[in-house]
This record gives C-alpha cells, sequence and structure tokens, in this order.
C-alpha cells in the first residue's frame, strides 16, 4: 500500500536555529497534510498543500508540495521553545479512505 | 465549538481482559476514524466510518478489535482479549470530508491504554 516515509526521525537544534524535515510518498499523492503533536497531546492540523509545487507560509513556517506531487516539506525559520514536538505529514491512503501518517519528526529544541 | 471527545483518557488492565473506549465526533463531522498510535509512531489508521457505515477496516484486527457507530453519531472501540502490544494511544478523529480528500481530520485528546 501507499507509504510516507519521513526524515529526519529525530532533530535536535538550538534555539534560534532553522528546522526542516521532509516527507516523501512511494505514489502520487492528490494532496499532502501536515500536523503537530505536542508532547502529550493529540495531532493538530497545520497546512494541506494541493497544487504541484506550492508553497504556503504560516508565519515562520514554510510548506513545499513537490512538482511531482510525491514529496513534501515543512521548514521553520529561527525555532522558538514552543516550535517543541512531532511533526507528521499525511497523505491519502491509496485506493481507500482515510490518511496515511509517516512516522513523524521529532524536533527537539535547546535554549 | 465543541472539539472531539474521547473517554475514558486512560485505561490500565491486564492481557485477556476486555476494553471499551467512547468518542464522540463534532457536530455534523459525517466521517469518523479511530487511529492506533504506538509510542514514538504515527498514528495507523484502525477504522474509518461514514455516517453509520464502514468505509475501510482493512487495518483492523477482528479477531480482537470490534468497532461501531451507532446511529451515525457516537462510535465505541472495544478490544477483546487485550494484549500486551495494544498498548498505544487510541485517537478518535472526525472531518467533514471523505474519500482522498478529507479536508483537516480534528482529534480527540486519545485514550491511553497500558496493557500489563
Amino acid at each position: 500500500g501507499q507509504q510516507v516515509m519521513q526524515i529526519p526521525q529525530y532533530q535536535h537544534v538550538q534555539e534560534g536555529e532553522d528546522f526542516t524535515t521532509y516527507c516523501n510518498s512511494s505514489t502520487t499523492l492528490s494532496n499532502i497534510q501536515w500536523y503537530k503533536q505536542r508532547p502529550g497531546g493529540h495531532p493538530v492540523f497545520l497546512i494541506q498543500l494541493v497544487k504541484s509545487g506550492e508553497v504556503k507560509k504560516q508565519k515562520r513556517l514554510t510548506f513545499q508540495f513537490g512538482e511531482a506531487k510525491k514529496n513534501s516539506s515543512l521548514h521553520i525559520t529561527a525555532t522558538q521553545t514552543t516550535d517543541v514536538g512531532t511533526y507528521f505529514c499525511a497523505g491519502p491512503r491509496g485506493g481507500a479512505d482515510g490518511l496515511t501518517f509517516g512516522k513523524g519528526t521529532h524536533l527537539i529544541i535547546q535554549p | 465549538e465543541a472539539g472531539v471527545a474521547q473517554s475514558p483518557r486512560y485505561k490500565i488492565i491486564e492481557k485477556r481482559q476486555s476494553v471499551a473506549f467512547w468518542c464522540n465526533p463534532i457536530s455534523g463531522h459525517a466521517t469518523l476514524y479511530w487511529y492506533q498510535q504506538i509510542l514514538g509512531q504515527g498514528p495507523k489508521l484502525l477504522i474509518q466510518f461514514q455516517n453509520n457505515g464502514v468505509v475501510d477496516d482493512s487495518q483492523l484486527p477482528k479477531d480482537r478489535f470490534s468497532a461501531e457507530r451507532l446511529k451515525g453519531v457516537d462510535s465505541t472501540l472495544k478490544i477483546q482479549p487485550a494484549k500486551l502490544e495494544d498498548s498505544a494511544v487510541y485517537l478518535c478523529a472526525s472531518s467533514l470530508g471523505s474519500g482522498t480528500n478529507t479536508g483537516e481530520l480534528f482529534f480527540g485528546e486519545g485514550s491511553r491504554l497500558t496493557v500489563l
């Protein structure tokens, strides 16, 4: 079935440094979503990308959808302690309903 | 607007016992999902309902897991008998959309299960 791979699994950064997580799919995606899960919390929707090559920004967060619609990235500029958590990408399950989530990138910020 | 409600928040049981989790989705959301999230991993879809019908339960271990959504609103997920590997957080989510364009999934706080 369709798989969504994320790298890196863990990322340690100093506060103020940038952070990027990458998501790759084995198949072309009609859309991709990103979620953030704080420690002990539940996944919270960040954004959905639909168009090939799409770039969307939310304050310090920049989301990209690849031209082939098989990869995506999330970039955070100048990380803050509030950015701590796990970032998941999720894509439609090929041939089935619902979303397949990647394993996530755990962002750890050292003050 | 009220979010997705789940209960209980925590449950500890011994292996071979049974447990049930309850979920009340956001009002008006026809699509309801149960996800299993093992520590350190991403959520894994167990079952998806559209109103009171099952859309996808291909990843549900049907020998021990069951779920229902009577009247197309609340849902319950049951595990009987539980195994050690069932220790996880069970997340309920709902969405307005369905199919390959679900739109945003709204998750509940989750029910953390520990099987001893």
